[in-house]
């Protein structure tokens, strides 16, 4: 069974840097990509950013280039997304999900950055 | 970026009717393969979203088969024939054809 497993809810402050975890597990981890897609009740769902486990290639969305970094480690079959420096504009839930094509989605985490 | 355009954005339904939702793309969804990329998700109240058809018509593995999509080229429709209770929730499209992947604004469907 396929299974995306995300890290748990994050309370930051601006300014700070985090980095939230996508671990995979019920496939074969090289074999998919593994996108962030994230979820503000005001914007919808938005299409961050995708990266290829294998080869570690990556895609940004415009709106998100420079402002985030996707990045996985196949030896724990795991995907990231990292800030250096957050804003309260990145409170939202983000969710990985499997493939150009979101097959797969895991159950999210909430990022809430506030002073 | 390709625009992903839904109607309507909420649907009260009577148990056991039909509903439908139409999703328009601002660019042809046809890839280079021939394959049209177009999926349908649902997001219950919350839930992460679920992926229910790709490629326009497919269901995903478990889906009932009173979800269908249609359409071809920019124009989509989801289908459910007979609304049940589970079926509250979010309905969004996006496209899988070019980047960045794109969503739709959502249909919200709820119970009459």
């Amino acid at each position: 069974e396929v299974q995306l497993v995300q890290s748990g809810a994050e309370v930051k402050k601006p300014g700070e840097s985090l980095t939230i975890s996508c671990r995979a597990s019920g496939y074969t981890f090289t074999n998919h990509w593994i996108a962030w897609v994230r979820q503000t009740p005001g914007n919808g769902l938005e299409w961050v950013a995708i990266v290829n486990p294998s080869d570690s290639v990556t895609v940004y969305s415009p709106s998100f280039e420079g402002r985030v970094r996707i990045s996985a480690d196949k030896s724990i079959a795991t995907a990231f997304l990292h800030w250096s420096s957050l804003r309260a504009a990145d409170t939202a839930m983000y969710y990985c999900a499997r493939k150009g094509q979101f097959d797969y989605w895991g159950l999210g985490t909430l990022v809430t950055v506030s002073s | 970026d390709v625009v992903m355009t839904q109607s309507p954005l909420s649907l009260s339904v009577t148990l056991g009717q039909a509903a439908s939702i139409s999703c328009r793309s601002s660019q042809s969804l046809v890839y280079s393969d021939g394959n049209t990329y177009l999926n349908w998700f649902q997001q219950r109240p919350g839930q992460s979203p679920k992926r229910l058809i790709y490629e326009v018509s497919n269901r995903d593995s478990g889906v009932p088969d009173r979800f269908s999509g249609s359409g071809s080229g920019s124009e989509f429709s989801l289908k459910i024939s007979r609304v049940e209770a589970e079926d509250v929730g979010v309905y969004y499209c996006s496209q899988g054809a070019h980047w960045p992947r794109t969503f739709g604004q959502g249909t919200k469907v709820e119970i009459k």
